[in-house]
Formats: structure tokens, sequence, C-alpha cells
């Protein structure tokens, strides 16, 4: 069955420090991945996608087939990156997620 | 702009209520979506979608139906609300539904069925 592995359910950094995100995926076939981000009383959001091959906000995200992983990477952590991470794999359109990660970053 | 709109923001029901949550979007978006989000659960898909005059259950849809009244706006009913409703429900739209279409959110709605 496709699924969706976000195995931290929170993540606390110190500014300036890396963060590493993790997501793994089962998917028969090629995953089309994203990450949503939620901060604080905001709406969920796209911040990257696999197909897109961009950074947004300083992350970055590369999808390693081989070990059916997708995380997402950002040199230098902000405390305005503090907010609820998805991780999301697409099924023709319909978006499968996993359980979000919370990323607290202190000063 | 307003992109996705959903009503109300907050509810309170008795079990055995019923209620409707309403979404509209203004992007002209072919594809809504219906998702709940519970802890440690990140978001399930209910219902969607994928063009006006179609609608197909998605993950978890027991205890819902859904109304594509139009190409902007798409219902969610609970006929007999049930504790294990207590969700935050999220509407969203896209475009069309492809694999790498993105979709776009709602500011969603917390329900409490008591």
């Amino acid at each position: 069955a496709q699924r969706v592995t976000q195995p931290e359910k929170l993540l606390s950094v110190f500014k300036g420090a890396p963060v590493e995100l993790k997501c793994n995926y089962s998917y028969s076939g090629s995953p089309e991945l994203f990450w949503y981000v939620q901060y604080s009383r905001q709406r969920l959001q796209l911040l990257l996608r696999h197909i897109s091959r961009e950074s947004i906000k300083g992350f970055t995200a590369d999808l390693n087939k081989g070990e059916t992983s997708f995380h997402l990477k950002k040199p230098f952590a902000q405390e305005e990156d503090s907010a609820m991470y998805y991780c999301a794999l697409s099924q023709g359109g319909k978006l499968i997620f996993g359980q979000g990660t919370e990323l607290s970053v202190k000063p | 702009n307003a992109g996705v709109t959903q009503t109300p923001k907050f509810q309170v029901l008795k079990t055995g209520q019923s209620m409707t949550l309403q979404c509209a979007q203004d992007m002209n978006h072919n594809s809504m979506y219906w998702y709940r989000q519970d802890p440690g659960m990140g978001l399930r898909l209910i219902y969607y979608s994928a063009s006006e005059g179609t609608t197909d259950k998605g993950e978890v849809p027991n205890g819902y139906n859904v109304s594509r009244l139009n190409k902007r706006e798409f219902s969610l009913r609970l006929e007999s609300a049930a504790p294990s409703q207590t969700s935050v429900y999220f509407c969203a739209s896209s475009e069309a539904m492809g694999f790498k279409e993105t979709q776009y959110f709602g500011p969603g709605t917390r329900l409490l069925v008591l």
C-alpha cells in the first residue's frame, strides 16, 4: 500500500544549525512528492515539490529512489522556519500525507 | 483573490446532530478535496471531486457525504455526527487532478462533537 512516513513528531534545533526533516515513502511506480508547510495560524501551503527541483526559503529536497526517501534539508535554520511540515505523495492527484513533523527553531 | 474559503471556522455539535461544511474557491479550479487532520495522523482524504459533476470517495469517507454544487463550491455534510468526527477539516482545490498539481488549502474548520 502507498504510504508516507515521517518518523519524527518533533524536531528542535537552534538557530543557525542544519535541519533535516525525514520522509520515507512506499509507492509502486514513479512517485511525485511534495513538502507542504503550515506556519502558526496560517493555512497549509506548498513549500516545494520534487518535479521542480528548486530551493524555496533555503530548503531543498532530493528524491532518493534507492532509499525511498525525500528528506527536507536546510543548512542554517531560522526562527521563522518554525512550523509543521508535511511530506506528501501524489497518487493520481490524490495526496497521501505523512504524519507531520513539528520543527521548532530556538534562538 | 480570496483563494479557498471555508465556513464556519469553528463548530460544536452534539452527537447525532447534522451539519454542512461549506467550501468555495475563486481560482477557477476544476478539482476540489476534503481532508480531515487528526493529531499524529496527518491529513487524510475524505472525498474529492475531479471536476464539476463528479465526486469520489477518498481514504476515510464513512459518515460523510459531499456535494459539488458548481465549479466553485464543494460542501461536506455530516448526517449524524459522532465524537470520532471531532477533527479539523480542510478543503483544497487544484487546477486539475494530476500527479504534478499543487493543491491550495483553505483555513480549516475546527469541529468538536460532544
